[in-house]
């Protein structure tokens, strides 16, 4: 399809394991985006590439988190350790600009569920 | 902390009446905001958004309103549709790199 597509959309690990969680943006979108949503929250931001750089990773909760889009498409969020707090929906959204040029385009998320 | 609020978790209204959804934020420098529509197992879509040089954006029958001194924009839907209910998230930015969203607010239209 032509939407962000994120794989796999369910995820269930045991405490401690390693978890990565991939994201394919709209074809051309330079700019793409991940977010956390736990249960009765609004999605929070975690990291905004913009080209194969992350231009801002502030939101990553602690050095148990990282991503990478190395050729400025596919992202991969990486998470090491994971601990029960960690159970969540994890959105990626891309945009053809980033910044203040517009909306972001989100994919259906992936639901991780730490044991 | 949370900056953006929506202080209602659910909102009925009766089908063809207008909806109204409220946001309220702290930030002072946020300078443009967006709604988004979420169905359930699926991402939150783009509904409309304005900048702050605007204090009113409308588009068919989505309206957002702006009170900058207020910190607090709302989102007027009419009339209501069964099909319009969703949750709905309001988001703000100012450099557009951060998306800061609400806990969101459940619209039921009863037909």
């Amino acid at each position: 399809g032509a939407g962000v597509s994120q794989t796999p959309s369910n995820k269930v690990t045991e405490k401690g394991k390693y978890v990565e969680l991939r994201c394919d943006p709209i074809s051309g979108h330079t700019a793409l985006y991940w977010y956390r949503q736990s249960l009765g929250q609004g999605p929070e931001f975690l990291i905004y590439f913009q080209g194969t750089g992350a231009a801002d990773d502030s939101g990553l909760p602690n050095d148990r988190f990282f991503a990478v889009r190395p050729e400025g498409s596919v992202s991969t969020l990486k998470i090491q350790r994971t601990e029960r707090g960690d159970s969540a929906v994890y959105l990626c959204a891309s945009s053809p600009f980033g910044g203040r040029a517009g909306e972001l385009f989100f994919g259906e998320g992936s639901r991780l569920t730490v044991l | 902390d949370q900056q953006v609020k929506q202080n209602s978790p659910s909102l009925s209204v009766q089908e063809g009446r207008i909806s109204i959804l409220n946001c309220d934020y702290t930030n002072s420098m946020f300078d443009y905001f967006l709604w988004y529509k979420k169905y359930p197992a699926e991402g939150p879509t783009f509904l409309i958004s304005i900048s702050s040089i605007k204090d009113k954006n409308e588009d068919g029958r989505f309206t957002v309103f702006l009170n900058k001194s207020a910190k607090h924009l709302s989102l007027h839907i009419v009339p209501s549709q069964p099909g319009d209910s969703a949750v709905y998230f309001c988001a703000a930015s100012n450099t557009g790199n951060q998306f800061y969203f609400g806990t969101g607010t459940s619209l039921t239209v009863i037909p």
